[in-house]
């Protein structure tokens, strides 16, 4: 199975701000890497997928880098609306695998 | 639009069974793999189970092997999870995924809204 660590867990930070979440996958999954955004009581959302694609809809603000074990996606300029739990999930390998999810709360 | 909903469920005793159903509108259902995602209340997320378009291929986590069955009908445009032998563990909010690449399994490009499966005496 492929262990997805997101760093950190929880990011405090200020409207405004640039924000960099941290993806590491315990063996290489090629480009099949996807970021997912959660918020209370909703379902999650796409926001990204084979590492940098945006999906349809999502801001500009979002982009996603990385490649082999290591990945990340940023925010450039946190918006109100962005206050959520931020996900990465593997679709290389079976089991399919998600991180434990960095949550991002006001400063 | 695509739009995934999801019934079925319930309170249940350990040990107990119960059926959710997915309905989904918006895409060719039969060209799409399909999964089902679960979340323990508080918890991340964890990939329970997938199938093929035409439901010919399945794949399923540890966790639920032997006790979850996957399946699809595709002439009445439906997704089905059958828990039997249910565990405290399974206790979660079940989301209905489908995947983004037709044939494909890679990314969830939509999710339901969820449904609540708690499992408890």
């Amino acid at each position: 199975e492929i262990v997805m660590t997101q760093s950190p867990a929880t990011l405090s930070v200020s409207p405004g701000e640039r924000v960099i979440f941290s993806c590491r996958a315990s063996h290489g999954v090629n480009n099949n890497l996807a970021w997912y955004q959660q918020k209370p009581g909703q379902a999650p959302r796409l926001l990204i997928s084979g590492v940098s694609t945006r999906a349809t809809g999502v801001p500009a603000r979002f982009s996603g880098s990385g490649s082999g074990t290591e990945f990340t996606l940023t925010i450039s300029s946190l918006q109100s609306e962005d206050f959520a739990v931020y996900y990465c999930q593997q679709y290389n390998n079976w089991p399919r695998t998600f991180g434990q999810g960095t949550k991002v709360e006001i400063k | 639009e695509v739009h995934l909903a999801e019934s079925g469920g319930d309170l249940a005793q350990p040990g107990g069974s119960l059926r959710l159903s997915c309905a989904p509108s918006g895409f060719s259902f039969s060209s799409y793999a399909m999964s089902w995602v679960r979340q323990a209340p508080g918890k991340g997320l964890e990939w329970v189970s997938s199938i093929g378009g035409s439901g010919g291929s399945k794949y399923n986590a540890d966790s639920v092997t032997g006790r979850f069955t996957i399946s699809r009908d595709n002439s009445k445009n439906m997704l089905y999870l059958q828990m039997t032998s249910l565990r405290a563990e399974d206790t979660a909010v079940y989301y209905c995924a489908k995947h983004g690449d037709p044939y494909g399994y890679d990314h969830f490009d939509s999710w339901g809204q969820g449904t609540l499966v708690t499992v408890s005496s």
